[in-house]
């Protein structure tokens, strides 16, 4: 059974700190998704990585997939508080997605 | 409308009531997919429908009972739900299960409440 742990599962910062957050798994994922869950919403996709080593940047947002392809990690600069939500990881595996329980930050004024 | 809306958005029922959860993706996706999601827990995924047909069922309870008349619409069917079964239920679309793309576009769930 393919897992996906993500650390922290909770984490709360002031605004203008920088974090990262972490994803990691014993097994091999083709690719990996990054989604953001707000309160009373469902997940919205914020990036797939799909190669080794790979690095995506969306703002204050850099993604980056392990050369293994096994981990990915988060990490965000300068926080702020519209950054506040359920961070949830996914892996493709084979035929569908396994999702990490997700690490639920907020980012204080 | 836009995206993957979902209906209602919150339901309270008894154990011993009969409802429907409604999905409508508006993105021309042919895979359609339910999850439950519950505090402290995993995304479960429960249904997979691919061209309107089920290709995944993870061993869920015959109280869910999903249905998919075209590729658009989703639906998923509850009798006799148990307190535990209390959860945010997400429905999702992608392109297709063979494009390869998983890239999964979320509804904003109906929070279900077991009394």
């Amino acid at each position: 059974t393919q897992l996906l742990e993500q650390s922290p599962q909770f984490l709360s910062i002031q605004e203008g700190e920088n974090l990262t957050v972490y994803c990691n798994s014993s097994s091999v994922f083709s690719s990996l998704q990054w989604y953001r869950q707000e309160p009373g919403e469902g997940p919205v996709l914020l990036v797939t990585v799909v190669t080794g080593g790979e690095v995506k940047k969306l703002k204050r947002l850099t993604f980056q997939f392990g050369d293994a392809r096994k981990d990915s990690s988060l990490h965000i600069t300068a926080a702020q508080p519209g950054d506040t939500g359920l961070y949830l990881c996914a892996g493709r595996g084979a035929q569908k997605l396994v999702f990490g329980q997700g690490t639920r930050l907020t980012i204080n004024p | 409308e836009t995206g993957v809306t979902q209906t209602p958005r919150h339901l309270v029922m008894g154990m011993t009531n009969k409802k429907s959860l409604k999905c409508e993706q508006h993105l021309g996706h042919n895979a359609m997919y339910w999850y439950k999601q519950s505090a402290k827990k995993p995304l479960e995924l429960m249904f997979v429908y691919n061209f309107k047909e089920q290709t995944e069922n993870n061993s869920v309870p015959s109280r869910f009972s999903p249905e998919c008349p075209n590729s658009s619409h989703l639906f998923l069917h509850l009798h006799t739900l148990q307190p535990e079964d209390s959860a945010l239920y997400l429905c999702a679309s992608s392109q297709d299960r063979a494009s390869g793309s998983y890239e999964q576009y979320f509804g904003p769930g109906t929070r279900l409440t077991v009394t």
